[in-house]
């Protein structure tokens, strides 16, 4: 089976660049989308397509997918921002999601 | 607003059955193909199921299979997911959600139902 790998949880100050990893064999190949889920909420997209973003999404998320790594970069992170992230792909017929980021703003 | 609605979860003994739905508003849901989602308590997101546009392309997690049944009825405007011989393992908020663009990602997801499977 196919896995993607984030680490557990990133810290980062609030007004800096906050960068979120997820790691999958060739994933470069595939195309790689975030969610992101607010305690006791549904997950949103922030990403597809790699560096795709939604409409009503900031421009301060941006996303990028090479080699066996794709990243979901903030920019000039704010509170709001503090969730957990998923990366997620399809392989062949399968959806795949990573095990998830706690992004910490402190 | 396009958005998905689910009903359904509760609270049922292990062995038991559960049917899920989600039904969609302010889009043509034939138009899409759809995927249910879990979340265990505490846990990440667990991919469960897909089905096509017309309902003739299904997929299921390993671990699902021929246990969990999906469906739709294009006509209702509405997706489901049939559960059999529950564990306590599948314990989860289940979500339902459309796939969309070249790229298949999904949006909106509906708002989650606690399945709980207990004694």
């Amino acid at each position: 089976s196919y896995d993607l790998t984030q680490p557990p949880s990133v810290s980062v100050s609030p007004g800096q660049t906050a960068s979120i990893t997820c790691s999958g064999d060739k994933l470069g190949d595939k195309y790689a989308s975030w969610y992101q889920q607010k305690p006791g909420q549904s997950p949103v997209v922030v990403i597809y397509q790699d560096r795709k973003r939604p409409s009503g999404i900031p421009e301060r998320f941006s996303g990028s997918n090479s080699g066996n790594t794709a990243t979901l970069t903030i920019s000039g992170t704010q509170d709001m921002d503090e969730a957990d992230y998923y990366c997620q792909a399809w392989d062949s017929s399968s959806v795949v999601f990573g095990g998830g980021t706690k992004l910490i703003v402190l | 607003e396009v958005q998905l609605v689910q009903s359904g979860g509760g609270l049922v003994q292990p062995g038991g059955s559960l049917r899920l739905s989600c039904t969609a508003s302010g889009f043509t849901s034939s138009s899409y193909a759809m995927i249910w989602v879990r979340q265990a308590p505490g846990k990440g997101l667990e991919w469960v199921s897909y089905i096509s546009t017309g309902g003739n392309t299904i997929y299921y997690t390993d671990s699902m299979k021929g246990r969990f049944t999906i469906s739709r009825d294009n006509a209702k405007n509405s997706l489901y997911l049939q559960m059999n011989s529950l564990r306590s393992e599948d314990t989860a908020v289940y979500y339902c959600a459309r796939i969309v663009g070249e790229t298949n990602w999904f949006d909106p997801w509906g708002q989650g139902t606690l399945v709980t499977v207990s004694s």
